[in-house]
């Protein structure tokens, strides 16, 4: 059974760096039927699309427009658990963030939010 | 990127209507279009994967359907445990925007 455990601070200071990490049960990060998603929601933004990391002879990594300048995520293969970190957060960054697996289900590449971890509630204030 | 339109946005119904929830993408995406069902404080579910395969464990009142750019979600014969907030998503392409999900209440 998959399972995804986060952990990581519910409050941040903007002159911080919001940091999330989610550890892997049941699967392993550098599989190669899987990718690594966070996903974030807020009531002004919804549910919005932060990035992932995924295997396939070599690791690769994507980020949403709204993030990439501050956005790193980092993934642990001995661990088995990749992270977020987000640089310089503003209050507009309070949300509930999620980590995601996204099974690929067929060879097309494309993949479908099977499991996910808890959430963070994450709240950016001085 | 591609932009998700879901309508409508919320919907009152009772236990046993059929539901249809619709899914626009500012583009093409072929068929890969994903549904989720979001009960507060808990996480989101995957109830429909590549427009019309049913997630595993999910009952069988669930139903996607479409390809291209409109997609549906069908829920037939709506339970109490149903109510919920249901959001599309396309995997075609990064960033994999969400819809800004359709409230379905009871009436």
């Amino acid at each position: 059974q998959v399972q995804l455990q986060q952990s990581g601070p519910g409050l941040v200071k903007p002159s911080q760096t919001l940091s999330l990490t989610c550890a892997i049960s049941g699967d392993t990060v550098s599989s190669g039927t899987a990718a690594w998603h966070w996903i974030r929601q807020s009531p002004s933004r919804g549910l919005e699309w932060l990035g992932r990391t995924y295997y396939r002879s070599m690791w690769f990594t994507d980020y949403g427009a709204s993030v990439k300048s501050r956005m790193i995520i980092k993934r642990d293969t001995s661990e088995n658990h990749f992270s977020l970190h987000l640089q310089s957060p503003t209050p507009e960054d309070s949300a509930i963030y999620y980590c995601a697996r996204g099974i690929f289900y067929d060879t097309t590449g494309y993949d479908a939010f099977d499991i996910w971890g808890q959430g963070t509630l994450v709240t950016v204030a001085s | 990127d591609i932009q998700m339109t879901q309508s409508p946005s919320s919907l009152s119904a009772s236990i046993g209507d059929r539901v249809t929830i619709t899914c626009r993408a500012s583009q093409s995406i072929t068929s890969s279009l994903n549904w989720y069902q979001h009960k507060p404080g808990k996480v989101p579910e995957l109830l429909i994967y590549a427009a019309s395969n049913l997630q595993s464990g999910v009952p069988s009142r669930f139903s996607g359907s479409g390809s291209g750019t409109e997609f549906t979600l069908t829920i037939t014969s709506l339970q109490p445990e149903d109510f919920a907030t249901y959001y599309c998503q396309q995997s075609f392409t990064t960033p994999h925007t969400f819809g800004q999900g359709t409230r379905l209440e009871t009436k």
